[in-house]
């Protein structure tokens, strides 16, 4: 069965912390995805990589970055957290199909508090 | 800027009913629509669709889209009460890797 795992499924952290959340998939995927869910604002992706090493920022990527050293790992960094930036947090992974992005598997999310 | 709205924002009904879930788009140069089932936990995949006017279908679920009116239907017939959840809509325009996803619709059904 196909899966995308993000290790902390519940985190609370401290406003100027370093918050790093960890997503791995098992499927050989090219693409990875972050994503945070916010209500009534629907998913917004954050940043993706199509390649190792590779990164594209989406529509929200101020105070977040991102690492991909490995293909089957995609981490998001939050390098100061602030108060903003609590809120579900959802990594997804894709396999490369040429013309679209195609199906997004999802993790479960993580829950994020920053008090 | 890519835009996707979903109507209605929220929807009960009681098992048994027909319910019909919308998804209305602006992106430029569409590449593809697709909706998801949400329950508690990660988002799962029904239905990618990239043509006009082909229905797809899977069991109660079934869905089309009209790209000449910018818009994509879901239909769920005989619904159950395992099918609460929240229903996303995403679209991929001109930039590869990046979805636009609706606010969802939240559907209540009710034995």
């Amino acid at each position: 069965d196909v899966k995308v795992t993000q290790s902390s499924r519940y985190l609370v952290k401290r406003t100027g912390e370093k918050v790093f959340l960890e997503c791995v998939q098992d499927m050989d995927h090219e693409n990875m995805f972050w994503y945070r869910q916010d209500p009534g604002l629907g998913l917004r992706l954050i940043y993706f990589s199509y390649d190792v090493k590779m990164k594209e920022k989406g529509d929200i990527p101020e105070g977040y970055s991102v690492s991909r050293e490995k293909k089957e790992r995609f981490s998001l960094i939050l390098e100061s957290a602030s108060t903003n930036q609590t809120s579900m947090y959802l990594c997804a992974s894709s396999r490369f199909q040429g013309g679209n992005t195609g199906e997004l598997f999802f993790g479960e999310g993580s829950r994020l508090t920053v008090l | 800027e890519d835009k996707v709205v979903q109507s209605p924002l929220s929807l009960v009904v009681h098992e048994g009913d027909t319910v019909t879930l919308n998804c209305s788009y602006e992106v430029t140069n569409f590449r593809s629509l697709l909706w998801y089932k949400q329950e508690k936990k990660a988002p799962t995949f029904l239905f990618m669709l990239t043509s006009s006017g082909i229905e797809k279908k899977s069991g109660r679920l079934s869905s089309i889209l009209d790209k000449k009116e910018l818009f994509s239907i879901l239909n769920i017939t005989a619904t159950q009460t395992g099918d609460s959840a929240v229903y996303l809509c995403a679209v991929e325009g001109t930039s590869y890797g990046k979805l636009t996803f609706g606010q969802g619709t939240i559907l209540t059904v009710h034995p």
